[in-house]
């Protein structure tokens, strides 16, 4: 079955960065594309960014402004998100999933890990 | 960026009854628009995409349809279990977007 694990979270001082995994199984994953998307304590979804299967194209939200990176490991099964310059309102869970089709992103997702909370604070 | 709202933002209902959940999109963004469920400290589901197709293991009491700017979420029987927030969620174009929510909780 396909399961996808978030690590690296925790509690970070403003401005410092912080790297996030998700580790993938149970599915072809150099075949998908992937996501982030995160959650503000008591808040909506917001997403975050996408990153195709091979890895060549990488989509943003507008309201990163260039501060966070997506990256992956088809090797190791591994998704990653590079957290740089934070901010207190990045504080959130972040959670990885996976897309619904095989091949070219259709930009939905199926299968989300369970999520991984970032604190941002002095 | 497109712009999701959702009506109404929360509602009560009882078990058994039909429930609608609407969202529109800022522009047009044809089928492209997802559904999903969340319940307190969980993970997002995905309950239908492409506006109206069903995702495997979804019960069949939830349905979707639209198109354009203007998508509803039907649940024709709520079941306890059902009792959640929901998102809509367009997937035309990057940056993806997110409805704001609706909640659902027991009359």
């Amino acid at each position: 079955q396909v399961q996808l694990v978030e690590s690296g979270g925790g509690v970070v001082q403003p401005g410092r960065s912080l790297r996030l995994s998700c580790a993938a199984s149970g599915f072809t994953f150099s075949n998908y594309g992937l996501h982030w998307v995160r959650q503000a304590p008591g808040k909506g979804l917001e997403w975050v960014a996408l990153i195709s299967n091979g890895g060549t194209n990488k989509f943003y939200a507008d309201s990163l402004k260039g501060r966070f990176t997506v990256s992956r490991d088809n090797s190791k099964n591994t998704l990653y998100l590079q957290m740089d310059s934070l901010r207190a309102e990045d504080t959130a869970v972040y959670y990885c999933a996976k897309d619904l089709s095989l091949g070219t992103p259709i930009k939905t997702s199926d299968y989300w890990g369970q999520g991984t909370l970032v604190t941002v604070s002095p | 960026d497109i712009q999701m709202t959702q009506s109404p933002s929360s509602l009560s209902a009882s078990v058994g009854d039909r429930v609608t959940i609407s969202c529109r999109a800022s522009q047009t963004i044809s089928s492209y628009l997802n559904w999903y469920q969340q319940k307190p400290g969980k993970a997002p589901k995905l309950l239908i995409f492409a506006a109206s197709s069903l995702q495997s293991g979804v019960p069949s009491r939830f349905s979707g349809s639209g198109s354009g700017t203007d998508f509803t979420l039907t649940i024709s029987s709520l079941h306890p279990e059902d009792f959640a927030t929901y998102y809509c969620q367009q997937s035309y174009s990057t940056p993806l977007t997110f409805g704001p929510g609706t909640r659902v909780d027991i009359k």
